[in-house]
């Protein structure tokens, strides 16, 4: 089974702080994506990672970045927190094989970030 | 652009009857569709998709879609609900040529009542 980790499901940080947000899968997929999940809004993407050190920006890029040193992990930044990025967020993966578009996307437990 | 709606925010149905959770979707090409549920305070687990072939696709946990290219839609069913069943269902589309990501419509909350 495809298994998608992320280190924290809840966190409580102050606004200002710089928060990480770790995700690991043991799949080896190319691609990895971070989103956030809101009430009625359903899922954005904030980034996602074709490759190592490959990034590219989704919907919601701002006040975000993403760091992929290694394949298995992909991390999420949040430079200095806010109180409107209080959220779900949810990491996931996915092989790139072809044809792209048409691999499932696992996705992690998620995070309940916390910004007061 | 590419987007998807579930146009109910909210499906009730009685324990044993069938269920059925909408979603039509809109693109400028030919699309992949994926059906995720989520459980209370989880992240999404896969349930099924569409990618090409036959227009009944078949799914985890007794569900099932019917991809209906005329009418733009991708509707969720299961022929008898169970309380089990009761979670936050999304649709997504996804191109098959271009960006490599998924677009989730806003998601359906559905209530199996006992």
């Amino acid at each position: 089974d495809v298994k998608v980790t992320q280190s924290s499901r809840y966190l409580v940080k102050r606004t200002g702080e710089k928060v990480f947000l770790e995700c690991v899968q043991d799949m080896d997929h190319e691609n990895m994506f971070w989103y956030r999940q809101d009430p009625g809004l359903g899922l954005r993407l904030i980034y996602f990672s074709y490759d190592v050190k490959m990034k590219e920006k989704g919907d919601i890029p701002e006040g975000y970045s993403v760091s992929r040193e290694k394949k298995e992990r992909f991390s999420l930044i949040l430079e200095s927190a806010s109180t409107n990025q209080t959220s779900m967020y949810l990491c996931a993966s996915s092989l790139n094989s072809f044809p792209a578009s048409g691999n499932t996307i696992y996705f992690g437990e998620g995070s309940w970030l916390t910004v007061v | 652009a590419q987007s998807v709606a579930q146009p109910e925010d909210q499906v009730n149905v009685a324990e044993g009857n069938p269920l059925t959770v909408k979603c039509t979707y809109s693109v400028s090409g030919n699309p992949y569709l994926f059906w995720y549920v989520q459980y209370p305070n989880r992240g999404l687990q896969f349930l099924l998709k569409y990618i090409t072939g036959d227009n009944l696709v078949k799914g985890s946990y007794g569900f099932e879609a019917e991809f209906n290219k005329s009418q733009t839609s991708f509707h969720l069913k299961k022929p008898s609900a169970l309380v089990s069943d009761s979670a936050l269902y999304f649709c997504a589309v996804r191109l098959q040529t271009g960006a490599n990501n998924l677009f989730f419509g806003t998601g359906t909350r559905l209530t199996v009542i006992p």
